[in-house]
């Protein structure tokens, strides 16, 4: 069975960074890549990253240029994405979905993460 | 970059009765890389359709989606409690994965 399943809620500062996990079980790992995408609170859908771990290959927005880092353990099928700098503007559920060829189909439960002084 | 336009914002209805939420990108672009998700209250959204009009494992049939170039559309007939909810499209290709605004569909 196909879950992912991501680490805890963050409160983090400003300036801070933050870095969430997301655990894949029931496929091969490096088969298909991850996207995160983020939602603030009350708000719509933001793509944030693709990431393809055959080629380690990854694309995100201008936005997150210098900000935003991807990585993955793929012995234990472990993707990582670390933000940094952050804004209360950050302030979001993170989400990591599983990127197969038609679309995202298995979606992690969320990360909250809390910017506030 | 393709922006994606939705609308309505909202879409104020009654179970049984059909929605039409449209989908317009701001380039033409390629009808495979149009998905459409559903979200629930406090939910990770699900997937309901993918390269345009192909329904998702596990999407019941009164979801359809048509639409091409720039004009995109899904179909909801016979509403059904659990599809008030908030609807979202995605051109997704090309290692990008850019959404629309949402469309809320709520209790008239």
């Amino acid at each position: 069975q196909v879950q992912l399943v991501q680490s805890g809620g963050e409160v983090k500062k400003p300036g801070a960074s933050v870095k969430i996990s997301c655990k894949t079980f029931g496929y091969t790992f490096t088969t298909y890549g991850i996207n995160w995408v983020r939602q603030a609170p009350g708000q719509g859908l933001e793509w944030m990253a693709w990431v393809t771990f055959q080629n380690a290959y990854t694309n995100y927005p201008p936005k997150f240029h210098g900000r935003l880092t991807l990585t993955a353990d793929t012995s234990s099928g472990i993707a990582y994405m670390e933000l940094r700098g952050l804004e209360s503007a950050d302030t979001a559920v993170y989400y990591c979905a599983r990127a197969v060829g038609v679309g995202l189909d298995y979606w992690g439960q969320g990360t909250l993460v809390t910017v506030s002084s | 970059e393709i922006v994606l336009t939705q609308s309505p914002g909202t879409l104020s209805l009654s179970p049984g009765e059909s929605a039409t939420i449209s989908c317009r990108a701001s380039q033409r672009m390629n009808r495979s890389y149009m998905m459409w998700y559903r979200q629930r209250p406090g939910q990770a959204p699900r997937l309901l359709i993918y390269g345009a009009s192909n329904r998702a494992t596990g999407t019941p049939d009164r979801f359809s989606g048509s639409g091409s170039g720039t004009d995109f559309t899904l179909t909801i007939n016979r509403l059904e409690p659990e599809d008030f909810a908030v609807y979202f499209c995605q051109h997704y290709g090309d290692s990008t994965g850019t959404f629309g605004q949402g469309t809320k569909v709520d209790l008239k």
